[in-house]
Order: C-alpha cells, then structure tokens, then sequence
C-alpha cells in the first residue's frame, strides 16, 4: 500500500538554526498537506501543495513540492521555541478524499 | 465555530470492556475521518466517511472495531472488546468536500485511551 516517509524522524536545534523535513511517498500524489502538531495537542492544517514543483512561504516556513509530486519539504528559517512540535505531511491520490499521513518529524527547539 | 468536538477526552477502562468514542464534526463539514495515534504506529487512518457513508474503512484494525455515522453532525468509534494494544489518542478530523479543493482538514482535540 502507499507509504508515506519523512525524515529525520527527530531534529534537535539551537534557537536560531534552520531546520528542514523531507517527506517521500511510494506514489504520485495529487497533492500534499502539511499539519504541525504541539506536544499535548491536535494536528492543525498549515498548508497545502497542488502544482509540481511548487514553492510557498509562510513567514518563516518554505514549502515545496517536487517536480515528481513524489516529494515534498518544509523549511523553518532561524527556529524559535514556538516552532517546537512535530511535523506531518499528508499525501493523496487523486479519486479520493483520504490521506497518508508521514511519519512525522519532531522538532526541538533549545533556546 | 466550536470546532471538531470530542469526548470523553480520557478514557481508562479494563481489558474485554466495550469502549465507545464519540464525534461531532464542524457544521457543514460533509466528510469525516477517524484516526489513531501512537508512538509506534503514528497518526493511521481507520476509516473516513463523506456525507455520512462509509467510504474506505480498510484501515480498520480488525472487527473489535466499528464506526457508524448516523447523521451528519454525530459520529462514533466503538471497540467492543477492547485489550491493552488498543491504548493510543483517537482522533476525529472533518472536513469540506464542497466549498474548495483544499480538504484542509481540521481535527478535535483527541481522546485519549487506557485499556489495562
């Protein structure tokens, strides 16, 4: 069935390093979503990726999507402690409403 | 908005009790997912509904598990007998399939299984 991996599985930072994900499906996707999750806390949606090769930002945060849609990677610039929390990317195939969630990365932040 | 609504949000029971886990997804949303979460295993899809049917439930773990949807603000997850394996955060996520391509979809606040 489809697999949906990221990497590293744990990233521990300095307050103000950078920080990078990777996420890597076994299938084309239609698109890719990526949540956050706070430790105690629920998924929350931050975005979404459609186009091959796409790029967005939010701020301090860089999504992309490859050229394949078999790939996606999220990049935090100069971390702050409120960035700590894990990291999901969530894949779907076209024809359908279900997601593959990733692994998922966890983040740590030290100040 | 309320949000995805949960309950409990804890549950401690013994091993071979019936549990029923229970959701009210966000008004208009026509699309509703059940997940389980562990350290081991992550975030796994169990089953997701779109306007209150079943529609992929292959991530159901075996038949101690069921999940109906008898309306479209009111779903459950019933685990009848549950054993300690089955310990983890459930959550409920719902989302539109209508109004955008996005699904961006927007989880409850989970409830949180012991089964001794």
């Amino acid at each position: 069935g489809q697999q949906v991996m990221q990497i590293p599985q744990y990233q521990h930072v300095q307050e103000g390093e950078d920080f990078t994900t990777y996420c890597n499906s076994s299938t084309t996707l239609s698109n890719i979503q990526w949540y956050k999750q706070r430790p105690g806390g629920h998924p929350v949606f931050l975005i979404q990726l459609v186009k091959s090769g796409e790029v967005k930002k939010q701020k301090r945060l860089t999504f992309q999507f490859g050229e394949a849609k078999k790939n996606s990677s999220l990049h935090i610039t100069a971390t702050q402690t409120t960035d700590v929390g894990t990291y999901f990317c969530a894949g779907r195939n076209s024809g359908t409403y279900k997601y593959i969630f990733g692994t998922g990365t966890r983040l740590k932040v030290l100040a | 908005d309320a949000g995805v609504i949960q309950s409990p949000r804890h549950e401690v029971t013994e091993m071979g009790q019936e549990v029923t886990l229970r959701c009210k997804p966000i008004s208009g949303h026509n699309s509703l997912f059940w997940y389980r979460q562990t350290m081991m295993r992550g975030l796994e899809l169990l089953i997701y509904f779109n306007n209150n049917v079943p529609i992929d439930d292959s991530g159901m773990p075996e038949d101690r598990f069921s999940a109906k949807m008898p309306n479209a603000s009111f779903s459950t997850l019933k685990i009848q007998p549950s054993e300690p394996r089955d310990s983890a955060v459930y959550f409920c996520a719902s989302t539109s399939s209508y109004s955008t391509l996005t699904y961006e979809q927007y989880f409850g606040p989970g409830t949180r299984l012991t089964v001794t």
